[in-house]
Parts: C-alpha cells; sequence; structure tokens
C-alpha cells in the first residue's frame, strides 16, 4: 500500500488560500487519491478524490502532477470553520483506506 | 436520518468485561470497514466487509476482536476481555460499489475502559 507523507500542522488566517501538499511516491499505476476532513469527535468526511491533473468541486481543488507522486489539497478562502485535520489517502478499489496521521489545520481571525 | 449510525455513542466499561459495538451503513453500501482512532492519530483499519464476507483484518486485530456482518446488513464489533488500552474511539465506515466511490463514516463510538 503506498504511504502518504503530509506535514504534521498547518497555520492560516481568515480568507487565504491553503494548501496542503501530500507526498506518495509508490502509488501504484492503479491508485487515487482522496482527501478526508475530520473535525474532533466526528467520524471523517470526504471532501475530493482525483486519479490525475486537476479536480475542483464545491469545496476544494486537487491537483495531481503527471508523475502522480504527490497531491495538493487546496481549501480557497478558508473561514474559521475549516479548522480540522485534513488527511490524504491513497488506495483502489478493493483496500482498506489507510489514514495516516494527517494535517492539522487552524485557521485564526 | 440515512447516514452511517453507531451505537452506542459512548460506552464506559470495566477492565475484564465485554462490549459491543453496532454499526448500520447506508444500505445499499455493500462495504463495510471498522476503524479505531486515537488522541492525536488518523484512524486505523481494523477489518473490511464486503456483503457479508470479511475479506481484510488488520493485524491489530487481536483474537479478543471479532466482527461480523451477517447477511450484509448491519455488522457488530465485539471486544472481549476489555484492556485499557482499548480505550479508542471505534468508527464505522460503508462504501458503495464501484472503484472510486466514496466512504461514509459514521459519528464513531467513544470506549472508556476503567
Amino acid at each position: 500500500l503506498a504511504k502518504t507523507t503530509q506535514p504534521i500542522s498547518m497555520d492560516s488566517y481568515e480568507g487565504q488560500e491553503v494548501n496542503i501538499t501530500c507526498s506518495h511516491n509508490n502509488i501504484a499505476t492503479n491508485d487515487y487519491i482522496t482527501w478526508y476532513q475530520q473535525f474532533p469527535s466526528q467520524g471523517p468526511r470526504f471532501i475530493i478524490q482525483g486519479y490525475k491533473t486537476k479536480v475542483t468541486n464545491e469545496v476544494a481543488s486537487l491537483f495531481i502532477p503527471a508523475d502522480r507522486k504527490s497531491s495538493t489539497l487546496s481549501l480557497p478562502r478558508v473561514s474559521l470553520s475549516d479548522t480540522a485535520v485534513y488527511y490524504c489517502l491513497v488506495s483502489n478499489s478493493g483496500y482498506a483506506l489507510n489514514f495516516g496521521k494527517g494535517t492539522s489545520l487552524l485557521v485564526t481571525p | 436520518d440515512t447516514g452511517v449510525s453507531q451505537n452506542p455513542r459512548h460506552k464506559i466499561t470495566k477492565r475484564g468485561q465485554n462490549v459491543t459495538f453496532r454499526c448500520d451503513p447506508i444500505s445499499e453500501h455493500n462495504r463495510l470497514y471498522w476503524y479505531r482512532q486515537t488522541l492525536g492519530q488518523g484512524p486505523e483499519f481494523l477489518t473490511y466487509f464486503q456483503n457479508e464476507a470479511q475479506l481484510e483484518k488488520s493485524r491489530l486485530l487481536s483474537d479478543r476482536f471479532s466482527a461480523e456482518r451477517p447477511k450484509g446488513s448491519f455488522s457488530t464489533l465485539e471486544i472481549q476481555r476489555t484492556e485499557q488500552g482499548d480505550s479508542a474511539m471505534y468508527l464505522c465506515a460503508s462504501r458503495p460499489g464501484g472503484s472510486f466511490s466514496e466512504a461514509f463514516f459514521g459519528q464513531g463510538t467513544r470506549l472508556t475502559v476503567v
């Protein structure tokens, strides 16, 4: 299973764009990249998923370079409510979702 | 509410007692996962079901842990002879079939072993 590496923590001010980069050097051909968000005392919540290039939804964008060895989650104009832990996962359809320690994002006024 | 439901939300038990948690996945989801999460750590995979078949188990799942998913619907996770180290949040997630489906997590059951 591909291992992921992401920063342990990040700080941002409200209104700024936040980019969290995840490294996954040994990603397999059939793996896809998924990001989850988790608030305290809640289960993780799906944010975005992609295989290559760029994916955008109503809450975030995911940038994946051609070699797929890394990915960047971009949160536009963060608010206080975006304070959470963000997990980058690499997996294919038939296997467990393996979470690392995630990136703890703190957004302040 | 059509999300993943876990019961109970909180459980306090004495060391050595057995506990059982229940997870009701989203009805059309054939894949079900159990995770354990301790403070400051990401969720750790415990086991995975596809329908009623338990297809993968983590080495974290000692002999004291057992999970079932009869008829491919709800699932139970039992911990026998609980230890203080079992204190954690136990999370259940379900996914529909398909290669790129997202997982939906329940609110979790917080277990405290005293």
